[in-house]
């Protein structure tokens, strides 16, 4: 199947510094790609859809300058957390919409990134 | 607003034995997808079946199937011969196209399963 690569897989900055995280479509180009955040033991929550070439999409609640989306390119997408504290401390995942057999399509996920900020 | 509910939170079977976990959607939507992921312990979300809604065929993929009923909005997966490997959280997922033309996915809570030896 598809690869999506996520990149770092775990971080841990400082209160008050900014981080990105990189989301790679390996195989496949992708014009749509999704940020999510899971807290421990529960599900995904979608943050951000985001567009190449255009504005990222928010879901209501989420703080867009908080968390910068860039998708300059068919291939690559990031997450920017910015002004980081300790409360945005989370599982960050990123999937990427490829096409399947049939015209169907699913959701490649990414690795998934551990952010911690102390 | 579409909604995905999963009323298992925990599950156990013993290994070679099967078990089935529960999803119950709501939409008005006539065209959509629905899937099974595993997320087990490495955190990473893997695909474990799909099924368009204009199917009435119940999708199957080797030890996995699902029993899929439209009118009910019930999208459940059966684990047959269940084996070790298969112990991770599991979440059921609803997927709509949008009018932009992107898709957007929504999750279950998840039932984490857990296959004793």
């Amino acid at each position: 199947g598809a690869v999506v690569s996520q990149h770092p897989s775990w971080v841990i900055c400082k209160s008050g510094t900014s981080v990105k995280i990189e989301c790679r479509s390996l195989d496949f180009q992708a014009t749509t790609m999704f940020w999510y955040r899971q807290f421990p033991k529960q599900s995904l929550m979608l943050m951000a859809t985001s567009n190449e070439g255009s504005k990222a999409t928010y879901e209501q609640g989420v703080e867009k300058d908080k968390f910068l989306i860039n998708h300059a390119s068919l291939t690559l997408s990031t997450l920017t957390v910015t002004s980081a504290h300790p409360e945005d401390s989370s599982f960050y995942i990123c999937s990427a919409r490829a096409p399947s057999e049939g015209g169907n399509t699913e959701a490649f996920f990414g690795q998934g990134t551990r952010l911690t900020v102390v | 607003a579409q909604t995905v509910t999963q009323s298992q939170p925990e599950m156990s079977v013993q290994e070679a034995e099967t078990v089935t976990l529960s999803c119950t959607y709501d939409t008005s939507e006539s065209n959509y997808y629905l899937f099974w992921y595993k997320q087990p312990p490495s955190r990473q979300m893997i695909l474990v079946i799909r099924q368009e809604a204009y199917k009435q065929q119940n999708a199957t993929e080797n030890r996995f199937s699902v029993n899929f009923q439209k009118a009910a909005k019930s999208f459940s997966l059966k684990i047959s011969d269940s084996q070790l490997g298969d112990t991770a959280m599991y979440f059921c997922a609803f997927m709509k196209p949008l009018i932009s033309g992107t898709y957007k996915y929504i999750f279950g809570t998840g039932t984490r399963l857990k296959v004793l030896a």
